[in-house]
């Protein structure tokens, strides 16, 4: 039973447009949520980051949008560049002791100049 | 700031053979965990360790096993190894969950360990 859903294997952008990229999730036990970059032959990349308490977080061209009623997250990348080329991850983690996370399955990015 | 480092980046082994995996991990975290990512899937959580000892397990056997050192580095080992243990083994440091400091510290992934098991 796949607790973060991320239903879009695969998104093209046109450079210098918005990426939005999906999540949802059916726990409502999580109460942080996490976005990883992934290259291939390279590990995970955290991204951003949001705290159940947020409806937003930004950092720089990466903006998160948390929906706690939908339990629905997004990623908004903003100008998109050709090097944000890459599989996105959600993640999401219950607060506790261990720093367990449940992943979804990936969202592969394409910026096509 | 040194990274996570892991090795070796790839192995091939035999069915039934059993296998070590190291991983250090970025300087000033003393919590590591591992992760087993199949081809097309995310990361599967495996376990965790802090302090030399396991604090959190995921749904995976007892022959998956770990070791963490005084130094905070640490060990996977998988015996009697399966077809589909055939994976990208992920190393990731971090923050204890608890420390004041460490709620908005994310998990640091290695580049990981490409197990086939043939």
């Amino acid at each position: 039973d796949q607790q973060v859903k991320q239903n879009s294997p695969s998104l093209s952008v046109q450079e210098g447009r918005i990426s939005i990229l999906n999540c949802d999730y059916t726990n409502s036990m999580f109460d942080y949520f996490l976005w990883y970059k992934k290259y291939p032959a390279e590990g995970p990349t955290f991204l951003i980051s949001i705290s159940s308490i947020k409806d937003k977080n930004e950092d720089g061209r990466f903006t998160v949008f948390l929906n706690k009623s939908a339990k629905h997250l997004s990623l908004h990348i903003v100008p998109s560049q050709p090097g944000d080329s890459a599989v996105y991850f959600c993640a999401a983690s219950k607060a506790g002791n261990t720093r367990k996370l449940i992943w979804g399955l990936g969202t592969s990015l394409a910026v096509n100049p | 700031e040194t990274g996570v480092t892991q090795s070796p980046t790839h192995l091939i082994k035999t069915r039934g053979q059993q296998v070590t995996l190291r991983c250090s991990s970025q300087s000033g975290h003393n919590t590591v965990s591992w992760y087993q990512q199949a081809l097309g899937q995310g990361p599967q959580f495996i376990f965790q360790y802090y302090r030399e000892e396991e604090n959190g397990r995921g749904n995976f056997p007892p022959r998956f096993s770990g070791l963490q050192f005084p130094n905070y580095s640490s060990e996977l080992n998988v015996n009697a190894l399966e077809l589909d243990d055939s994976a990208l083994y992920l190393c990731a440091s971090s923050l204890p969950s608890g420390q004041a400091s460490s709620y908005n510290s994310p998990l640091h992934f290695g580049n990981g360990t490409r197990l086939t098991v043939t």
